[in-house]
């Protein structure tokens, strides 16, 4: 069966600390991962993904991702967190031809000061 | 600016009614997605559609029907709406294998 773990509910982390959100999956064919967020009453916006090719993925906003077959993983990290990247963020997997991406529970990020 | 409008932002809607959501877009994209989020649960996927003509059924289509008639427009409708069905709905469209979701910016809808 398809599915995404994300196994932090809630992350705090000090303004200009690194970052790192979990994500594993689980899905029969060659996956195609994302990472969104979400900010408070807003949709979704893609940060990253990942299809092919190099395993460490750049993205928006500084956010970069790398994907580990052997792990399952594809987790998300950034160096320097502002505090404008409080948010919750979503990871998801899909396949090439497939008509869905499985989404996992989500991580919610405060950033203090 | 292009990209995905959904109406209403919200909606409080009395057990029993009918109600369509609407979901429009202007990037021409083939294929669009309904998409419900739950507390907890993330989000799952009610219908899709490939392109304009069809449709199919996501991971919870129960109680929801859908309709492509043209490119631009993806409704999604309660025929007879009940509390479970409250949630904050997502309408999205993708370019094409290689590209992620678009997302609307949700309708919140609470059913009393």
């Amino acid at each position: 069966a398809q599915s995404v773990t994300q196994p932090d509910i809630h992350i705090t982390v000090s303004e200009g600390a690194s970052l790192e959100l979990r994500c594993n999956y689980s899905y029969g064919a060659t996956p195609y991962l994302f990472w969104y967020v979400q900010s408070p009453g807003q949709g979704l916006q893609l940060l990253l993904k990942y299809f092919s090719g190099d395993t460490l993925v750049q993205g928006i906003k500084g956010f970069e991702a790398e994907f580990k077959r052997s792990q399952s993983s594809f987790n998300l990290r950034k160096p320097s967190v502002h505090w404008s990247d409080a948010a919750e963020y979503f990871c998801a997997v899909g396949a090439v031809t497939g008509n869905q991406f499985y989404f996992g529970t989500g991580t919610s990020l405060t950033v203090i000061p | 600016i292009a990209g995905i409008t959904q109406a209403p932002t919200s909606q409080i809607l009395a057990a029993g009614r009918r109600m369509t959501l609407r979901c429009t877009q202007d990037m021409r994209h083939n294929a669009m997605y309904w998409y419900r989020q739950d507390l907890g649960l993330g989000l799952r996927l009610i219908h899709y559609s490939n392109t304009a003509g069809t449709t199919g059924k996501g991971e919870v289509p129960d109680g929801y029907s859908v309709s492509r008639a043209n490119t631009d427009d993806f409704p999604l409708t309660l025929a007879s709406a009940v509390p479970s069905q409250t949630s904050v709905y997502f309408c999205a469209s993708r370019a094409g294998h290689n590209y992620g979701y678009t997302f609307g910016s949700g309708t919140r809808l609470t059913v009393v």
